[in-house]
């Protein structure tokens, strides 16, 4: 049973629009989400991260909303970029350090120009 | 310092092998990850760490050994490997304290099994 879902495999965006990636979880024990940008063949780097007592965090062209009661959250980059061109996936964990994160499925992201 | 070093990058091995992936980090992080990856899927935990301690193995085969030696490495020796055993070996390591904080990962190191 997948704990936390993005639903849409790929996205395709123009340079300089709003690009909006979906994230959904089941587990209402979860109080830490967080995205990560991966490119092929290596580590996913951290994006930008939330805890449950906020419903936004913003940083650059980053902001991530969480919606608790519809167990929702979605990552705005804005202004997209061709470098954002990347697999984001979303992740979530039930503590501070010792829960591993729960990952989703990833969604591709293609920023054209 | 927020790097997490992988190695090696690529490492192919046959069935009758054995092999060590490497995984060091400086950051004074007490929970440390292995963590497989297939083409095209999310990353799949293997083995939890947490100081030094293995605390989760999630139903990995024993051909897959965890070693933790001290705080800032962990090891993954490999033993009779089999081909659908090649994949993106990623580590990660996680401050342990009371505000929830952000994993940082490794580069990953690409494995196959011939």
């Amino acid at each position: 049973d997948q704990q936390v879902k993005q639903n849409s495999p790929s996205l395709s965006v123009q340079e300089g629009r709003i690009s909006i990636l979906n994230c959904d979880y089941t587990n209402s024990m979860f109080d830490y989400f967080l995205w990560y940008k991966k490119y092929p063949a290596e580590g996913p780097t951290f994006l930008i991260s939330i805890s449950s007592i906020k419903d936004k965090n913003e940083d650059g062209r980053f902001t991530v909303f969480l919606n608790k009661s519809a167990k929702h959250l979605s990552l705005h980059i804005v202004p997209s970029q061709p470098g954002d061109s990347a697999v984001y996936f979303c992740a979530a964990s039930e503590d501070s350090g010792n829960t591993p994160l729960v990952f989703g499925k990833g969604t591709r992201l293609s920023v054209i120009a | 310092d927020t790097e997490v070093t992988q190695t090696p990058k690529h490492l192919v091995m046959g069935m009758t092998n054995k092999k060590s992936l490497k995984c060091e980090q400086h950051m004074g992080h007490r929970a440390m990850y292995w963590y497989k990856q297939k083409a095209k899927k999310p990353p799949e935990l293997m083995f939890v760490y947490s100081y030094e301690k293995l605390s989760i193995n999630e139903s990995v085969p024993s051909r897959f050994s965890p070693e933790c030696p001290n705080s800032s490495l962990l090891n993954l020796h490999l033993h009779a490997l089999q081909p659908e055993d090649s994949a993106l070996y990623l580590c990660a390591s996680r401050r342990q304290a009371l505000m929830n904080t952000e994993a940082f990962f490794g580069q990953g190191t690409r494995l196959t099994v011939v």
